[in-house]
C-alpha cells in the first residue's frame, strides 16, 4: 500500500532563517506531487505541484521554492523566511490518471517568530 | 485564476439535523470535483470524487450531487452526529500547465460544528 510522509510536524522559525521541508511517498511510482499551504482562516493554496524529476510548476509568486531531486521525493524550501510564511503545510500526491483523488501528509505547522 | 469557492463557511448543527453546503466552481474545462472531509489533526480524507453531470454519490449518512453545465456540487449529511464535525474541502481538478498533467485548486472549506 502506499503511504506518504512529511516532516518534521511542526517548526517554529525565526525571521530570515531558511526552511526545509522534506515530503516522501511509499508504494507507488512516478507520482504527482503537491504542496499546499493553509493560512489561517483561508482554505488549501496550491503552491506548487511536480510531475516528474526536476520538473516543477509554481502557482503563486512566493519567497518559497520546491524542489524534487527524486522521483518520490519532493522539498519546499525557503533561503529567507517571512512572518507571511506562518501556516499549515501539506504534501500530497495522485496518481497519473485524471479522475483519482489526492492523497495528503499530516501536514507541518509553521511558526515563524 | 480558477476560483473556487464554498459556503457557508461555518455552520453549527444540533446532533440529528440534516445539513448540506455548496461548492461552486468553473463550468468550462471540467474534468472532476473531488469532496474530501478534514477532521482536526488529521489529514484531508477524500469522500467523493465525481465526474459526470448528474453524479450523485453517497457514503453511509453522506451524499453529494454534481452539476457542470452550472458550475457547483451539493454535499449532504442527514442526520448529522458529532464525529461528523470537520472541515469539508471540495476541489476542481484543473488542467496543468504542462500537457496531460493535472492539479487541484481547493476552496475554503466548511467547517462544520454538531452539537450533542
Amino acid at each position: 500500500s502506499q503511504t506518504i510522509h512529511q516532516w518534521p510536524a511542526t517548526l517554529v522559525q525565526p525571521v530570515g532563517s531558511p526552511l526545509s521541508l522534506e515530503c516522501t511517498v511509499e508504494g507507488t511510482s512516478n507520482p504527482n506531487l503537491y504542496w499546499y499551504r493553509q493560512a489561517a482562516g483561508r482554505g488549501l493554496q496550491l503552491l506548487f505541484y511536480s510531475v516528474g524529476i526536476g520538473q516543477i510548476s509554481s502557482e503563486v509568486p512566493q519567497n518559497l521554492s520546491a524542489s524534487r531531486p527524486q522521483d518520490r521525493q519532493f522539498i519546499l524550501s525557503s533561503k529567507k523566511l517571512l512572518l507571511s510564511d506562518s501556516g499549515f503545510y501539506l504534501c500530497a500526491w495522485s496518481v497519473r490518471v485524471r479522475n483519482t483523488e489526492a492523497f495528503f501528509g499530516q501536514g507541518t505547522r509553521l511558526t515563524v517568530v | 485564476i480558477l476560483n473556487v469557492e464554498q459556503s457557508p463557511q461555518s455552520l453549527h448543527v444540533q446532533e440529528g439535523d440534516s445539513t448540506n453546503f455548496t461548492c461552486s466552481f468553473p463550468s468550462s474545462n471540467f474534468y472532476a470535483l473531488h469532496w474530501y472531509r478534514w477532521e482536526t489533526a488529521k489529514s484531508p480524507e477524500a469522500l467523493f470524487v465525481m465526474t459526470l453531470n448528474g453524479d450523485e454519490k453517497k457514503k453511509g449518512r453522506i451524499s453529494a450531487t454534481l452539476n457542470t453545465k452550472e458550475g457547483y456540487s451539493y454535499l449532504y449529511i442527514k442526520g448529522s452526529q458529532p464525529e461528523d464535525s470537520a472541515t469539508y474541502l471540495c476541489a476542481f481538478r484543473a488542467r496543468g500547465t504542462t500537457s496531460g498533467t493535472y492539479k487541484y485548486i481547493f476552496g475554503t472549506g466548511t467547517r462544520l460544528k454538531v452539537l450533542a
